[in-house]
């Protein structure tokens, strides 16, 4: 079973604009982590945000986690063709394994 | 840039017959993931290794996928018999932290594309 939950499933913007990704999870977690995977290849980290922060940012990503409601944000501003990819949550409770969501697929038309 | 290898890239085999991946992970790090990725979904954990250990192998279809990792560095995959149902990505991971010691962030490799024919 999975306990993270992307939304929206997929995602076409113009380059230019800012993207949204959403991820809700189920149970209380230590960490929860964003990755990027480009098709057919491994993921790549991209930020990480711990149980008690409650915003991050790194360049052109900026993630929100809200534990009251157990969801989290990923934005990425000013996206650029390159930014077509799969997007994942992970979510972790300390000695428990990671659980990755089903992704959102990210589209940038340029 | 350090990277966690994986061989081979792609693979096709005919069901019943026996396949094996490879992974290296990147060195120093102790944790090692195996993961399945079915077309469209993300990737769900088969097993995880503290260096030469397992320490979840909850998910591994034990009567046909087998993991080890000897003298824990790299680690080795094997499914035998193959079954139409295992065609997906393989993918390797590697983290430096301990399970359970706080961040995990993890190391992919580029994956073994399986075909089972």
């Amino acid at each position: 079973s999975q306990q993270g939950e992307e939304d929206p499933q997929a995602l076409s913007i113009q380059e230019g604009e800012n993207a949204t990704m959403n991820c809700s999870y189920k149970t209380s977690i230590n960490n929860l982590q964003w990755y990027r995977q480009n098709s057919g290849r491994g993921l790549v980290h991209l930020i990480l945000i711990r149980s008690n922060e409650r915003e991050k940012h790194s360049g052109r990503l900026r993630v929100t986690l809200d534990t009251s409601k157990k969801s989290s944000s990923l934005l990425i501003t000013a996206s650029r063709a390159a930014d077509t990819a799969s997007y994942f949550c992970a979510t972790s409770r300390g000695g428990f394994k990671t659980i990755f969501g089903a992704g959102t697929r990210l589209f940038v038309k340029a | 840039e350090a990277e966690v290898a994986q061989s081979p890239r792609y693979k096709i085999t005919e069901k019943s017959q026996a396949v094996a991946f490879w992974c290296d992970p990147i060195s120093g790090h102790a944790t090692l993931y195996w993961y399945r990725q079915i077309l469209g979904q993300g990737p769900e954990l088969l097993v995880q290794f503290q260096d030469e250990s397992v320490v979840d192998d909850s998910q591994l279809p034990k009567d046909r996928f087998s993991a080890e990792r000897l003298k824990g560095v790299d680690s080795t995959l094997k499914i035998q018999p193959a079954e139409l149902g295992d065609s997906a990505m393989y993918l390797c991971a590697s983290s430096l932290v301990h399970v359970g010691k706080g961040e995990e962030t993890q190391y992919f490799g580029p994956g073994t594309r399986l075909l089972v024919l």
